[in-house]
């Protein structure tokens, strides 16, 4: 079984500055790893995905994630956020095989401002 | 592109009262995942759905059921609703096969029971 924590519920940031929203794993198998995104009232958008290789991955809207094995970690970066950014973004997990059902965190509420 | 399609988008349901969920998975996606997010919580996954088989089951309640169709949509019956029951609930779609899978989310189906 997996398990997701995401340490923050918030994180207030003013706009242009550099932001991180920490996602821990728990699994004791291998995992795929992803970051959703999910704006007022609206569903769940894929920002990146983390399956194999690189361990920097690269996202849409300028976010990327690195993921570190040795410390079961998949964090969310981006450099300089908008106030377009301000949404909850969530981090989950799921097995490498059979049904790939995803285990969600918590959520992190991402306020900008300006 | 063709996204995950949920019907209805938004209704209202007496206590005890049945309420059906429809999902259209984007073409050729073979797997169908329900999730449900209360209010300021995580999506939390249902129960899913592989070539018209049940292929896993989370944190269902027995008055809960689905199926998916031979045209691969899905429906999520709710019976006996109670004010709990009222949530966002997602369906998401994916296409098995190796290399890792992507969910793709509907928008939801707001749920409220009065």
């Amino acid at each position: 079984a997996q398990s997701v924590t995401q340490l923050d519920s918030q994180v207030p940031v003013f706009e242009e500055a550099p932001v991180e929203l920490r996602c821990n794993y728990s699994s004791s198998v291998s995992v795929y790893l992803f970051w959703y995104v999910q704006y007022p009232n609206q569903g769940l958008q894929l920002l990146l995905k983390y399956l194999s290789g690189s361990t920097l991955v690269k996202g849409i809207n300028g976010f990327e994630a690195e993921f570190n094995k040795s410390q079961t970690s998949f964090h969310l970066r981006k450099p300089s956020v908008h106030i377009s950014d301000t949404a909850e973004y969530f981090c989950a997990v799921s097995g490498t095989s059979g049904t790939y059902k995803y285990i969600f965190g918590t959520g992190t509420r991402l306020k900008v401002l300006a | 592109a063709a996204g995950v399609i949920q019907s209805p988008r938004h209704l209202i349901k007496e206590k005890r009262e049945t309420a059906t969920l429809k999902c259209y998975p984007i073409p050729r996606h073979d797997t169908v995942y329900w999730y449900q997010q209360g209010p300021g919580q995580d999506p939390q996954f249902l129960i899913s759905f592989y070539e018209k088989m049940q292929s896993d089951k989370g944190s269902i309640p027995d008055r809960f059921s689905a199926q998916q169709f031979s045209d691969y949509h899905s429906e999520l019956n709710m019976s006996s609703l109670e004010l709990g029951d009222s949530a966002l609930y997602f369906c998401a779609s994916s296409l098995s096969g190796a290399g890792g899978n992507t969910i793709y989310f509907g928008e939801g189906s707001w749920l409220t029971v009065v």
